[in-house]
């Protein structure tokens, strides 16, 4: 069981606007930044959104990022087939003292 | 464009040894803190252990404290994964990624390498 949960799953159809939360607690998303990665099948991952809600360069803007609390979200808007993969939150944790990564979100467009 | 690339994976027994290397380029090593995170089969990202620009500062997820060691070679641009007492658990794809800062927590992780494979059977 991850210290930050996320679902296990999302769908939509092209078009579509999914969001992919992620929960975590005090000690980390509640006092640190949020970072997203997206793992395309048999990809490795890359940076999609990092400190909470910034693009890194190439990134469409269809995604976005925000943080409330201890719960932070994805949203991708306009959904496309080429987002089908999972999609990981992470942030450091305090009282670990290191990064913890949510379970991952499998996404499939239907 | 940065570039990562692992080496050193292959099939251990379990309570075995392997070091795992991984050589960057296009970037100046020195200034940023990298990070290991493994992928079991079929799983989830999994953090396994950091270290600052400096070398000074390093950190371990709890699965692997005490068995692993992170280190890095400025000489060489190389960062490293020394695994001891490897198990059956440890069976994963290690990716080896950049750090956006020199510090480890507050970066995110810009840059991954292709993974390699390290299996631990018997």
């Amino acid at each position: 069981q991850s210290v930050v949960t996320q679902p296990p799953s999302a769908s939509g159809t092209p078009g579509q606007r999914v969001t992919i939360t992620c929960s975590g607690s005090s000690s980390n998303i509640g006092s640190k930044t949020v970072n997203w990665y997206q793992q395309l099948l048999g990809t490795a991952p890359k940076v999609l959104i990092y400190n909470n809600n910034q693009r890194p360069s190439g990134v469409p803007d269809r995604f976005s990022g925000s943080k409330s609390g201890t719960s932070a979200s994805l949203v991708i808007s306009g959904l496309q087939s080429e987002d089908e993969g999972d999609y990981y939150c992470a942030v450091w944790d305090d009282d670990l003292l290191g990064w913890v990564f949510g379970g991952g979100t499998k996404l499939t467009v239907l | 464009e940065v570039q990562l690339l692992e080496s050193g994976g292959g099939l251990v027994q379990p309570g075995g040894s392997l070091t795992l290397s991984c050589t960057a380029s296009r970037f100046t090593f020195s200034n940023y803190a990298m990070t290991w995170v493994r992928q079991a089969p079929g799983k989830g990202l999994e953090w396994v252990s950091s270290i600052s620009a400096s070398g000074g500062s390093t950190y371990y997820a709890g699965s692997v404290r005490d068995r692993f060691a992170i280190s890095r070679d400025i000489s060489k641009n190389t960062l490293y994964l020394q695994m001891n007492t490897l198990r059956v658990e440890d069976t994963a794809v290690y990716y080896c990624a950049k750090g956006s800062y020199d510090y480890v927590w507050g970066s995110y992780l810009d840059y991954w390498g292709q993974g390699i494979l390290v299996t631990v059977s018997s």
